[in-house]
């Protein structure tokens, strides 16, 4: 059963650049929520995708943007890159039919911005 | 106010010992409440959820959750060295999509 998966698992940018991180479900997933964490923080909400479509939006910029394909994998974008923005980010998959909404996170994209 | 706040730590336990972690909420209409571990460098990864009042076991670990009081706590019980991490609270309020997290609290459990 094959779990989340992150990729590219390190990345380092310049500052201004654009970034692009991907994320498949977990096996029988068909929502993927995108969160930033950064050191000593808990993990922040930036958005959820659910049917190629964006349901909930976090405190985030515009500078973020995501995609969900058929195959209910994704993509975060970022934008005009910050020194801020260096964090972990974190793709989370859930079952949009479960009450519970449990989600599950893959290994992380450290992104580091210089 | 934090949506969901927690004791940043550190807690530090004897190993053999009950670890205590603690959590409130602000969103009196949340209704699933979980409790993830994130080891140092490592994403966080599920230990337990509840959605009810009251206590549910699994294993070592006890969840304990009262909506009355909007508080969730998270017993460890002949806690290990393994243990040492940062749990993290998280919760889903009603009518939205999102799981919210608190920033953590770091435990160690001492040999």
């Amino acid at each position: 059963d094959a779990g989340v998966t992150q990729s590219p698992t390190h990345l380092i940018k310049t500052r201004g650049q654009q970034v692009t991180l991907r994320c498949s479900p977990k096996s029988g997933h068909d929502t993927v929520s995108w969160y930033q964490q950064a050191l000593g923080q808990g993990p922040q909400f930036i958005f959820q995708y659910y049917e190629e479509e964006e349901r909930q939006r976090g405190n985030f910029p515009d500078r973020f943007s995501g995609h969900q394909f058929p195959n209910y994998s994704s993509e975060l974008n970022v934008n005009a890159l910050l020194l801020g923005d260096s964090a972990l980010y974190l793709c989370a998959s859930s079952l949009y039919t479960d009450s519970g909404n449990t989600i599950y996170f893959g290994e992380g994209s450290w992104l580091t911005v210089v | 106010q934090k949506e969901v706040e927690q004791n940043s730590g550190p807690l530090s336990v004897p190993e053999g010992a009950i670890a205590s972690l603690n959590c409130t909420y602000s969103d009196r209409g949340s209704q699933s409440f979980f409790w993830y571990r994130q080891y140092s460098g490592k994403s966080p990864e599920l230990i337990m959820f509840i959605y009810s009042n009251g206590d549910k076991e699994d294993g070592r670990f006890t969840a304990q959750l009262n909506k009355a009081s909007q508080y969730v706590s998270l017993l460890i019980r002949d806690s290990q060295p393994s243990d040492s991490a940062t749990y993290l609270c998280a919760v889903k309020g009603p009518g939205g999509f999102k799981t919210i997290f608190g920033a953590g609290t770091r435990l160690f459990v001492k040999a």
